[in-house]
C-alpha cells in the first residue's frame, strides 16, 4: 500500500461547480497535512495547511480525518484557473525530512 | 527577486557524464532540500540540509550528492548519468526543520539522459 494514496481523475467540471478530493494515509504517527497544487510544468506550491478542525481559505475548505487517516479538498464554485494537479502531502512529526507527497489529482475546469 | 531559483532549468546530456545542478534560495531559510518528479509525477524527497546536517533518503544512489557551501546554497552532483535519472528535479527550502514548515520550491531541472 502506497504511504499517499490519491485518485489520479482526472476531473472534468464545469466552471462553477463544487468538486471534492480524498487523500488516504497509511502512517498513523502522521502529523502534518497540506494540500499543494502543481500547474503543468511548473513547481508545486503551497495551497493550505490541513488543521485537524477542519479549515477554509476562500473557495477552499480542507478536512482531516485522523481516525479514518484521510485528508479531503474541497472547492466550491471552481474557476478556469484551479484547473491544475492537486498534491496530498503528509509529514510525520520527525520533521521535514518525511515529508510525503501523493501522486496528484488532476482537475480540468472546463468554459 | 525569486525565491528558490534553480540552474540550468534544462540539461540534456549522455549517459555515463557527470553534471550538476544549482541551487539558491533568498529567502534566509536553514534548511534546503532535493526532490525528483519522475514521469509518474510521483515528487520523491533525495535529501534534506539542515544546519550543516545532510539527511540521505537511503533509496538515492550514491551517484548523487548534494553539496551546500553556504546555507542558501545546495548544489546537486550527479556522477555516471544513467537512462532512469531522466526526470524533474526540484530544489526547496523552508525556514526550519519543523513538520508545519511550509516548503517553497524552484522552477524545477528537467534533465534528460540520452
Amino acid at each position: 500500500r502506497k504511504e499517499v494514496e490519491q485518485d489520479p481523475g482526472p476531473f472534468n467540471v464545469p466552471e462553477g461547480a463544487t468538486v471534492a478530493f480524498n487523500c488516504t494515509y497509511s502512517n498513523s504517527a502522521s502529523q502534518s497535512f497540506f494540500w499543494y497544487r502543481q500547474d503543468c510544468r511548473k513547481e508545486p506550491k503551497l495551497l493550505m495547511s490541513v488543521y485537524s478542525s477542519g479549515n477554509e481559505d476562500g473557495r477552499f475548505t480542507a478536512q482531516l480525518n485522523r481516525a479514518s487517516q484521510y485528508i479531503s479538498l474541497l472547492i466550491r464554485d471552481s474557476k478556469l484557473s484551479d484547473s491544475a494537479t492537486y498534491l496530498c502531502v503528509v509529514r510525520p512529526n520527525t520533521g521535514g525530512f518525511k515529508t510525503i507527497f501523493g501522486a496528484g489529482t488532476r482537475l480540468f475546469v472546463k468554459a | 527577486d525569486t525565491a528558490v531559483s534553480q540552474t540550468p532549468k534544462y540539461l540534456v546530456t549522455q549517459m555515463g557524464n557527470d553534471k550538476s545542478i544549482k541551487c539558491e534560495q533568498n529567502l534566509g531559510h536553514d534548511t534546503m532540500y532535493w526532490y525528483k518528479q519522475d514521469s509518474k509525477k510521483f515528487l520523491k524527497i533525495m535529501f534534506s540540509y539542515n544546519n550543516k546536517e545532510l539527511i540521505i533518503n537511503e533509496t538515492v544512489p550514491n551517484r548523487f550528492s548534494p553539496k551546500s557551501p553556504d546555507k542558501a546554497h545546495l548544489n546537486l552532483h550527479i556522477n555516471s548519468l544513467e537512462l532512469g535519472d531522466s526526470a524533474v528535479y526540484f530544489c526547496a527550502s523552508s525556514q526550519g526543520y519543523g513538520s508545519q514548515e511550509t516548503q517553497y520550491f524552484g522552477p524545477g531541472t528537467r534533465l534528460l539522459v540520452l
